[in-house]
């Protein structure tokens, strides 16, 4: 199985300002996904991560809000831009190698806005 | 509707027990099914597939009926360590990317007494 981390692991953040989280992966994989977990609800994918182009969203979150990265197979960034206290959730990295079938998860990010 | 409802619980149940949890999703056109594991304040790890024929894992077995569009999953021989939240998760063709998503049920959570 892939081993993925996140930093930074948590966070507390002001209103209005921006976090980058980075997610890292320890082999080469061909899709990798962000999540986020709201306080109590299942999780909601935000979008997929391509590779050298920009990310693919699912519908209610856009690109100036969460801005992605991927400048490599190994390697993602997830920005939260503008923050409120709404965006308070954990966030999640995900990568699959289509020779698994199988979604490994990053061990999150919980991020709280003030 | 939710694409993927689970049944939140809590069940509790003493050790030993046999507990089954169900799911029902909602896109006929849904392609692959898991049960994915989550404790508390962790990344969801796949527990495991599901298929049309039915397949067991130990004390895990997981059913699926495609014509009712349902899942199951049923813990035998409970142990304290079972006590998570089983999440039902289902892949199908997001409507706005084209692209395979997981999408996922709120979870279920089980607990296990001594």
């Amino acid at each position: 199985s892939a081993v993925i981390s996140q930093k930074p692991s948590r966070d507390i953040c002001q209103r209005g300002t921006s976090l980058t989280i980075q997610c890292q992966v320890d082999s080469q994989v061909t899709m990798m996904f962000w999540y986020r977990q709201q306080p109590g609800q299942s999780l909601t994918l935000i979008a997929t991560a391509n590779q050298g182009s920009e990310a693919t969203y699912e519908s209610g979150f856009v690109i100036d809000k969460f801005p992605i990265s991927r400048p490599n197979l190994t390697f993602s960034t997830l920005t939260v831009s503008n923050m409120s206290p709404e965006d308070s959730s954990i966030y999640l990295c995900s990568v699959e190698q289509v020779s698994y079938n199988e979604q490994f998860f990053g061990p999150g990010t919980r991020l709280t806005v003030l | 509707r939710k694409e993927v409802e689970q049944d939140p619980g809590p069940f509790n149940v003493p050790e030993g027990a046999t507990v089954a949890f169900n799911c029902t999703y909602s896109n006929s056109a849904s392609q692959s099914f898991f049960w994915y594991r989550q404790d508390c304040r962790k990344e969801p790890k796949l527990l495991m597939s599901v298929y049309s024929s039915g397949n067991e894992d130990g004390r895990f077995t997981a059913q699926l009926n495609r014509a009712s569009q349902y899942i199951s999953l049923l813990i035998r021989d409970s142990k304290l360590s079972d006590s998570a939240t089983y999440l039902c998760v289902v892949t199908q063709r997001s409507p706005d990317t084209g692209r395979r998503a997981l999408t996922f049920g709120s979870g279920t959570r089980l607990q296990v007494q001594p």
